[in-house]
């Protein structure tokens, strides 16, 4: 039981480049979630899924996009990659059991560097 | 909208001494509250949770947090801090309507031996 995982580990990208972010989770959780972490901010939404095939923006979508073509798999994508992209990504996964609902299991993230 | 202020970016703390890393709270109806846990170049770990019931929920790792409506808290405490608990610590809540969940800006805990 691998958890949530996320690939790749790190990134470097040019201004204009584009890249996918792939998160996989092995929990069958109904939920996911792009967040990403910069320096006093905390973490804040991209985007999230309720389920299989579904997607919502979430506090700072643009720029990103994301699919959710099976229900283990979540990705991000970056069109055209800009400086302020640069960020630590991180994926997370939640179920609906009452009993755990609200509980998010976080990948290890990825780091990427927009030059 | 539901939001969560965490009033310390650090908090240094001996080891072997009580810790306290403070919360506090904004939310419209019953807040759901969570603390979560980040050592260095990891995920975030899930610490403990506030629904309902007992104010004082006991988490993983020994770590407690106290939730205080009156003053609008939801502060995260361990009687006896260790080393190993030097770590970037959040609070969150769960949003409105859906279970995504808004966090504050983080606290990074440093014990010294």
């Amino acid at each position: 039981n691998a958890g949530v995982t996320q690939t790749p580990k790190f990134r470097v990208l040019k201004t204009g480049q584009s890249m996918t972010l792939l998160c996989a989770q092995d929990m069958n959780h109904e939920y996911m979630y792009w967040y990403r972490q910069d320096p006093g901010m905390g973490l804040r939404l991209i985007h999230y899924s309720v389920g299989e095939g579904t997607t919502a923006k979430g506090e700072v979508p643009d720029g990103y996009n994301v699919s959710r073509l099976k229900k283990q798999n979540f990705l991000l994508g970056l069109e055209s990659a800009a400086p302020s992209q640069t960020s630590v990504y991180f994926c997370a996964s939640s179920g609906w059991d009452p009993l755990t609902a609200d509980t998010q299991y976080f990948g290890p993230g990825t780091r990427l560097t927009v030059l | 909208a539901q939001s969560v202020a965490q009033p310390e970016d650090q908090v240094n703390v001996a080891e072997g001494n009580p810790l306290t890393v403070k919360c506090t709270y904004s939310v419209s109806g019953n807040p759901y509250l969570f603390w979560y846990v980040q050592y260095p170049n990891r995920g975030l770990q899930f610490l403990l949770k506030y629904i309902t019931g007992d104010n004082l929920v006991k988490g993983s790792y020994g770590f407690e947090a106290e939730f205080n409506k009156s003053q609008t808290s939801f502060h995260l405490k361990k009687p006896s801090a260790l080393v190993s608990d030097s770590a970037l610590y959040f609070c969150a809540v769960r949003d409105t309507g859906f279970q995504k969940l808004v966090f504050g800006t983080g606290t990074r805990l440093l014990v010294s031996p």
